[in-house]
């Protein structure tokens, strides 16, 4: 158990709908992470957060958007949902002592979702 | 050409054997990290390693800085090593968007 945990584990969604996906990362982490895994794409990197606020952007839609809260958990919204959005959505946290840094990552089970 | 590339993408081996998978990239790094996704999908954390070599158990991993390579290494694998093997590399910005492999199938058999 790495003590991150994601829900829902699996979700079923038509096209053009919209769903946000949970994450509370292991007790003390600062930083939030968000991957997706698709076939085609494999693993990317789509948002991180630390403590709060915005640290990093790669490779997420504009359909897409996340925040941290207060007490650290975060949310992934997806919006508009297109087919080619079904993908394994992973979240991590570390300890990063700094807003940056490279500290070992701890990933979620992740959610599941298939948009029909 | 991707940034991330591993070799090879499907590993067959029978329980025992030495196993070594290879990642080559092409950015500087701040940190390398070894992943494990087993077929359930869970992802977890192997190594992060940014120097030198690093051994948990029968895993073990190494990096060159200057070659821009690294390999995992696995003694007397057994058919729970099974799963895929994934490297990622967080570049020199120092935040951590990892870069991710295609990553490597491994199978062992009993």
């Amino acid at each position: 158990d790495s003590g991150v945990t994601q829900t829902p584990k699996h979700l079923i969604t038509a096209t053009g709908q919209r769903v946000t996906l949970r994450c509370s990362p292991r007790s003390g982490d600062l930083s939030v992470y968000w991957y997706q895994q698709s076939l085609d794409q494999g693993l990317q990197f789509l948002i991180q957060y630390y403590n709060g606020e915005e640290r990093a952007k790669g490779n997420i839609l504009e359909r897409f958007s996340a925040q941290q809260f207060p007490d650290l958990h975060s949310e992934l919204n997806l919006s508009s949902l297109e087919l080619g959005d079904s993908a394994l959505y992973f979240c991590a946290s570390s300890g990063t002592s700094g807003s940056l840094g490279t500290g070992e990552l701890f990933f979620g089970e992740g959610s599941r979702l298939t948009v029909l | 050409k991707n940034e991330v590339e591993q070799s090879p993408q499907n590993l067959t081996a029978q329980e025992g054997e030495f196993i070594t998978i290879n990642c080559s990239y092409s950015v500087g790094i701040s940190a390398l990290h070894w992943l494990q996704q087993h077929p359930g999908g869970g992802i977890v954390s192997l190594f992060m390693l940014s120097s030198g070599k690093k051994k948990h158990g029968r895993l073990i991993a190494t990096i060159n800085i200057q070659e821009k390579h690294s390999s995992l290494h696995i003694t007397a694998s057994h058919p729970r090593d099974s799963a895929v093997y994934i490297c990622a590399v967080n570049g020199l910005s120092g935040a951590q968007k990892l870069v991710f492999g295609q990553g490597t199938r491994l199978t062992i058999n009993p």
